[in-house]
């Protein structure tokens, strides 16, 4: 069946250093892939998204590139913030419908 | 509404007692997704609705838990003899259609004692 791996937390950061989160797949066929955060005390929210191989997602810095070829969708951030502090979850959807997530990275952030 | 409204958004029960946990998704989403975040844990898939085909429960952990979703709008998460494994925030999302982003809701968190 469908599976994401990413990578194991917890990752401690200091403001403005540069971030991978990795994040791999398994799926028999072509699934939109996508990453969700959660920041402390709220609920997840989308972060960003790639629906096909090459696609590039982006949003509020971060950046992942989907990548057929070693089924991967990488997370990465140039200069983090300690408001990027909170937890990172990496998603597939293939055609039938069901979202799986993987474990979660946390991610701290600090000044 | 604006967005997934979950309620309650916090509840203790006593050990096997059933609770009752409802969603309200965005209107007009044909998904909707429960699933459960325990301390320290992932996401961990429960049951999907698609419309009107029959729902996906196959991530259901026992057959004390149950869900039905009614005129293809408001969802109800039943546990039934609650166990303190159960502890857990217990989270609703939706979608406009299969593969689509989800919404989710604030969740609720469940405490059994």
């Amino acid at each position: 069946g469908d599976s994401v791996t990413q990578m194991e937390g917890p990752v401690t950061l200091s403001e403005e250093a540069f971030l991978t989160i990795n994040c791999t797949y398994t799926a028999t066929g072509y699934p939109s892939l996508f990453w969700y955060v959660q920041y402390p005390g709220e609920g997840l929210q989308l972060l960003l998204k790639a629906t096909k191989a090459d696609d590039k997602g982006s949003n509020k810095g971060f950046e992942a590139t989907y990548r057929k070829e070693t089924t991967s969708f990488h997370l990465e951030k140039g200069s983090v913030q300690v408001s990027d502090s909170a937890v990172y979850f990496c998603a597939l959807s293939e055609s039938d419908y069901k979202l799986s997530f993987g474990a979660g990275t946390t991610v701290t952030v600090r000044a | 509404g604006a967005g997934v409204s979950q309620s309650p958004s916090n509840k203790v029960t006593e050990k096997g007692k059933d609770v009752e946990l409802r969603c309200d998704p965005i209107s007009g989403h044909t998904a909707l997704y429960w699933y459960r975040q325990s301390l320290g844990q992932g996401l961990e898939f429960l049951i999907y609705f698609q419309g009107n085909s029959a729902p996906d429960k196959s991530g259901l952990p026992s057959d004390r838990f149950s869900a039905e979703r009614t005129g293809g709008s408001v969802s109800t998460l039943t546990i039934q003899r609650t166990q303190q494994e159960d502890s857990a925030v217990y989270l609703c999302a939706s979608s406009w259609d299969r593969g689509a982003e989800a919404f989710f809701g604030q969740g609720t968190r469940l405490t059994v004692v």
